[in-house]
């Protein structure tokens, strides 16, 4: 069974742009979490989609945008970067809607320049 | 600010050692808490849970202490392998994922 995939695996944007991070759950799998990790702030809950409605969001502003579709692919956007978005981008899927066991991606490794 | 931390941020054990990583927690009204262990270059992968209203539960080499008491949580590993090297995360569900800020461990052959 494939795991989790995301794509990019790297990316270098510079301050103002916008990126869009895409994630391919486990088959069978309706939630999809997404998280940023970084070195001071550590893991960081971004938005949960399930069934392609957001269910949960994390506390980040509003430049931080998600969807998910109806195969379950989610992507996330990030508009005007700044050089703080700079972070893993991990996504994380489960059969049910806040699952204590969620299964990882490897993550997107985005530099702000 | 965080409700999960870690005592430690680095934690060293020689291999076939018994490792206990530690973590408090300051919201009571969580159900559940979760540990996590990432590896270099990978996403975090699930370890072991344990409800609100359970003391201990045991896994594979691996056993989860709740005290509810103090607020404190737990993860023991056993007979430590290099394998085992690693940052573990403790977790709280809330509806969402709440993450401590993770401690590594290393494992000496």
């Amino acid at each position: 069974k494939a795991g989790v995939t995301q794509t990019p695996r790297y990316l270098i944007k510079t301050r103002g742009q916008q990126v869009t991070l895409s994630c391919s759950p486990i088959s069978g799998h309706r939630s999809v979490s997404w998280y940023q990790q970084t070195p001071g702030q550590g893991l960081q809950f971004l938005f949960e989609y399930f069934s392609e409605t957001q269910r949960n969001k994390g506390n980040f502003p509003g430049r931080f945008s998600g969807r998910q579709f109806s195969n379950s692919r989610s992507e996330m956007n990030v508009s005007t970067l700044e050089l703080g978005d700079s972070a893993l981008y991990l996504c994380a899927s489960s059969r049910a809607w806040v699952s204590n066991e969620q299964f990882f991606g490897p993550g997107t490794r985005l530099t702000v320049l | 600010g965080e409700s999960v931390g870690l005592h430690l941020p680095t934690l060293s054990v020689q291999e076939g050692d018994n490792s206990i990583i530690n973590c408090a927690y300051s919201n009571s009204a969580s159900d559940y808490f979760i540990w996590y262990k990432q590896e270099s270059g990978k996403g975090p992968q699930f370890i072991i849970d344990i409800r609100s209203n359970m003391d201990k539960r045991q896994g594979q080499r691996v056993t989860v202490l709740l005290n509810k008491t103090v607020k404190h949580l737990s993860l023991q590993i056993a007979a430590t392998q290099p394998g085992d090297s690693a940052v573990y995360f403790c977790a709280e569900n809330m509806d969402d994922m709440r993450f401590g800020a993770g401690t590594r461990l290393t494992v000496k052959p």
